[in-house]
C-alpha cells in the first residue's frame, strides 16, 4: 500500500509560537487532503478537507486562521498551528485522498503528536 | 448526516474468547464502511471495508465484520482473541468514495490473560 509520512512525529513547543506539521504521500498522488485531530481518550475529528490548488474547506468550529493548511503540490501538504495554546495539545493525523494502482483510496499518516507548554 | 455509535467504549474479554465489538450507521443510503484498529500512541490501521460487495468483509488480523442493512449494523467479530489485539478500534463511514471520513467514538479492548 501507499506510503504516508509526517514531521515531525512529536514537537513539543512553548505558547504562543506556531508549529508546522508535513505530510507527504511517497508513491500515490493525494488530490484531496483532510487533517484530523485526536484529543486524549477521543476518536478523531475532521479539522478540515483541502484540494491540490485549492483553499481548505474547514469543520465547523475549527478557525481556519489558527490552523493554516496549505496542499500546493500531490504529495505534500502542510498544517501550521499559529499561537499555539496548551488547549491545542493533540494528536494531528493527516489522510491523503487519491488513486493508487486504478483505485481511489485513502490513507492516513501516522500522526504527529503536539505538546504545547 | 450520517454517523457512527459504537455501542460500549470499553470491552474486556478473556485470551482466546470471542471479540464482538459492535458499530451502527446511520445514513440515507448504505454507506462505505471501515474498522480501524490503532495500538497505544500509534496511527490507524486499516482492518477491514465495506463497498457493497459482499456483506461478509473479511480482515486483517483474523477479524471480519458483516454489513446488516436492516439492522444498520456492521460490527467486528474474531473468534479467538490474543493479547496482542488489546487497542482502541475505530469504526468509521463514509458517504461516497469522494465523501469525508466519519469516524465512531472507539471502543477500548482489553484482553485478559
Amino acid at each position: 500500500g501507499a506510503v504516508v509520512s509526517q514531521h515531525p512525529s512529536w514537537v513539543i513547543c512553548k505558547s504562543g509560537t506556531s508549529v508546522k506539521i508535513e505530510c507527504r504521500s511517497l508513491d500515490f498522488q493525494a488530490t484531496t487532503m483532510f487533517w484530523y485531530r485526536q484529543f486524549p481518550k477521543q476518536s478523531l475529528m475532521l479539522m478540515a478537507t483541502s484540494n491540490e490548488g485549492s483553499k481548505a474547506t474547514y469543520e465547523q468550529g475549527v478557525e481556519k486562521d489558527k490552523f493554516l493548511i496549505n496542499h500546493a503540490s500531490l504529495t505534500l501538504s502542510t498544517l501550521t498551528v499559529t499561537s499555539a495554546h496548551p488547549e491545542d495539545s493533540s494528536f494531528y493525523i493527516c489522510s491523503p485522498r487519491g488513486v493508487a494502482g486504478l483505485q481511489e483510496t485513502q490513507y492516513f499518516g501516522p500522526g504527529t503528536r503536539l505538546l504545547v507548554l | 448526516a450520517q454517523s457512527v455509535t459504537q455501542l460500549g467504549s470499553h470491552v474486556s474479554v478473556s485470551e482466546g474468547a470471542l471479540v464482538l465489538l459492535r458499530c451502527n450507521y446511520s445514513s440515507s443510503v448504505p454507506p462505505y464502511l471501515f474498522w480501524y484498529v490503532q495500538y497505544p500512541n500509534q496511527g490507524l490501521q486499516l482492518l477491514l471495508k465495506y463497498t457493497s460487495a459482499a456483506t461478509l468483509v473479511k480482515g486483517i488480523n483474523g477479524f471480519e465484520a458483516e454489513f446488516k442493512k436492516s439492522e444498520t449494523s456492521f460490527h467486528l467479530t474474531k473468534p479467538s482473541a490474543h493479547m496482542s489485539d488489546a487497542a482502541e478500534y475505530f469504526c468509521a463511514v463514509r458517504k461516497t468514495s469522494y465523501d469525508k471520513v466519519i469516524f465512531g467514538p472507539g471502543t477500548s479492548l482489553s484482553v485478559i490473560p
